[in-house]
C-alpha cells in the first residue's frame, strides 16, 4: 500500500520558533509538494520539488522554505511561526511524467502558533 | 483553470448511489475533470479522472456530458465511510516533468446516513 507519513499530527508552537515539518513517502516518487489548508481558502501550494535538491516556490511561499536531501524525504521550514501560520499542513508526492494530477496525500499536520 | 461550481452540501442514505454534480461551463478542449475527497482529519484522496468519456474504477464512476460542461461523480452503493467533502477540479494535463500544482475549492459535503 503506498504510502506518505507526516512527522506529527498536530503540533502547538510559540511565536518566533523554528519549525520543521517532515515528510516521507515510500513509493519512489520524483514529485513531492507541500500545500497548506484552510477554511474558506481551499488547497494552497506553498513549495514543490520535482528531484532531490530541487524546488519551485509554489503561491504562497513567503515565510516558508523546503529542503529536499533525500528522494524519499521533503522539509517544510518556518523560519519564525508566526500566528498567520496556524493552518492544517498537507504533504503530497507523485510519480515524475504523470500526465495526471493523481497526488497521493498523507494524513496532514495541524499546527497552532500561539 | 477552468472555474468549477459544486452544491455546498448533499445527503445519501447508506446503500443508495451518491450522485454528486460539478458545473464547468468555461472548461477547455484539453482540460480534465478530477475528483478527490477528504474525510475530516484526514489528507485528499484521489477518486477519479476524465477527459469526455465516461470512466469507472473500483471507488466511482465518472459520467462527463457531451458538451463537457457538466459532470457527476456516482458513489453506486453508498457507506457511512463515504462520507467526506469531494472536491471537483479542472485542469490541463501535462507531460513529462509533470508536477502541476492542485488547488481545491469549497467542495461538496456528502453526509451518508443509515
Amino acid at each position: 500500500d503506498v504510502k506518505v507519513t507526516q512527522s506529527s499530527r498536530y503540533l502547538v508552537k510559540r511565536t518566533g520558533e523554528k519549525v520543521f515539518l517532515e515528510c516521507v513517502q515510500d513509493m519512489d516518487h520524483e514529485n513531492m509538494f507541500w500545500y497548506r489548508q484552510d477554511p474558506g481558502l481551499g488547497l494552497r501550494l506553498i513549495y514543490f520539488s520535482y528531484d532531490v535538491k530541487m524546488k519551485e516556490k509554489g503561491d504562497i511561499p513567503e515565510g516558508y522554505s523546503v529542503s529536499r536531501e533525500k528522494k524519499e524525504r521533503f522539509s517544510l521550514i518556518l523560519e519564525s511561526a508566526s500566528t498567520n501560520q496556524t493552518s492544517m499542513y498537507l504533504c503530497a508526492s507523485n510519480p515524475r511524467g504523470t500526465v495526471t494530477y493523481e497526488q497521493y496525500f498523507g494524513p496532514g499536520t495541524r499546527l497552532t502558533v500561539t | 483553470d477552468a472555474k468549477t461550481t459544486q452544491p455546498t452540501s448533499m445527503d445519501c442514505a447508506e446503500g443508495r448511489a451518491a450522485n454528486l454534480p460539478c458545473n464547468h461551463s468555461t472548461i477547455s478542449g484539453n482540460e480534465y475533470v478530477y475528483w478527490y475527497r477528504q474525510i475530516h482529519s484526514q489528507g485528499p484522496q484521489y477518486i477519479i479522472h476524465g477527459l469526455k468519456n465516461n470512466e469507472t474504477n473500483e471507488m466511482a464512476s465518472l459520467i462527463i456530458t457531451e458538451d463537457r460542461k457538466s459532470s457527476t461523480l456516482i458513489l453506486p452503493h453508498a457507506t457511512l465511510r463515504d462520507t467526506a467533502v469531494y472536491y471537483c477540479i479542472v485542469r490541463v494535463a501535462i507531460g513529462g516533468t509533470s508536477y502541476g500544482k492542485l488547488t481545491f475549492g469549497q467542495g461538496t459535503i456528502l453526509t451518508v446516513h443509515p
